[in-house]
């Protein structure tokens, strides 16, 4: 049972444009959420997170959104730029899962792929 | 600044062969530890993970196991690799930060081939 949806495997933007990613999520006591950046061969790069006690969070072009009555959250990135082509994975986790220390949930990821 | 390293960083080894991989961090104190694996197509599942020296927690069944022999080095290990055991192994590191651990910082990454 997967507790963290990204149900779209990849994604095509053009450039300048607005990249939204989506993720779902079914495990209540999820409270704290992270978004992170992976290109081929190489480990996933944190990118931004958010709290439940907040609903946005926004870091220079990337803003992460957290609608918490529908399990939801997604990823703004705007504009788009080339070097945003990668793999995102939306993760998850508990507070009362020893403060997060037990490690994180992770979705299947979606390709962001920017169009010139 | 904090650091981490795994090795090696590609791995072909055949079937039942033993298998051997570490992660080490630098710049940090008592940091958790965690090994993750990427599937082909999937997305990270986390294996183990430890809050301690010698203290190890499985997420999952499987022929692996991890070792963590000093505050900053953690390995993972088989006895007899499956097929079913390739994929990119992924350490990470987080410590507690404004009252949790959520935050994980990841390293290169090994990708294991059994054939």
């Amino acid at each position: 049972d997967q507790q963290v949806k990204q149900n779209s495997p990849s994604l095509s933007v053009q450039e300048g444009r607005i990249s939204i990613l989506n993720c779902d999520y079914t495990n209540s006591m999820f409270d704290y959420f992270l978004w992170y950046k992976k290109y081929p061969a190489e480990g996933p790069t944190f990118l931004i997170s958010i709290s439940s006690i907040k609903d946005k969070n926004e870091d220079g072009r990337f803003t992460v959104f957290l609608n918490k009555s529908a399990k939801h959250l997604s990823l703004h990135i705007v504009p788009s730029q080339p070097g945003d082509s990668a793999v995102y994975f939306c993760a998850a986790s508990a507070a009362n899962s020893g403060g997060g220390a037990d490690g994180l949930t992770f979705g299947k990821g979606t390709h962001l792929i920017i169009q010139p | 600044s904090q650091t981490i390293h795994q090795w090696p960083a590609t791995l072909v080894q055949p079937v039942g062969s033993p298998l051997s991989l570490e992660c080490t961090v630098e710049g940090t104190s008592n940091p958790n530890l965690y090994w993750y694996r990427q599937a082909a197509g999937r997305g990270l599942q986390l294996l183990f993970y430890s809050v301690g020296i010698g203290q190890i927690s499985s997420e999952v069944p499987q022929n692996l196991s991890a070792s963590r022999p000093q505050d900053r080095q953690f390995i993972l290990s088989s006895k007899k690799l499956l097929l079913s055991d390739s994929g990119f192994y992924l350490c990470a590191w987080s410590v507690w930060t404004s009252g949790s651990f959520h935050e994980q910082y990841f390293g290169p990454g090994t990708r294991l081939t059994v054939t």
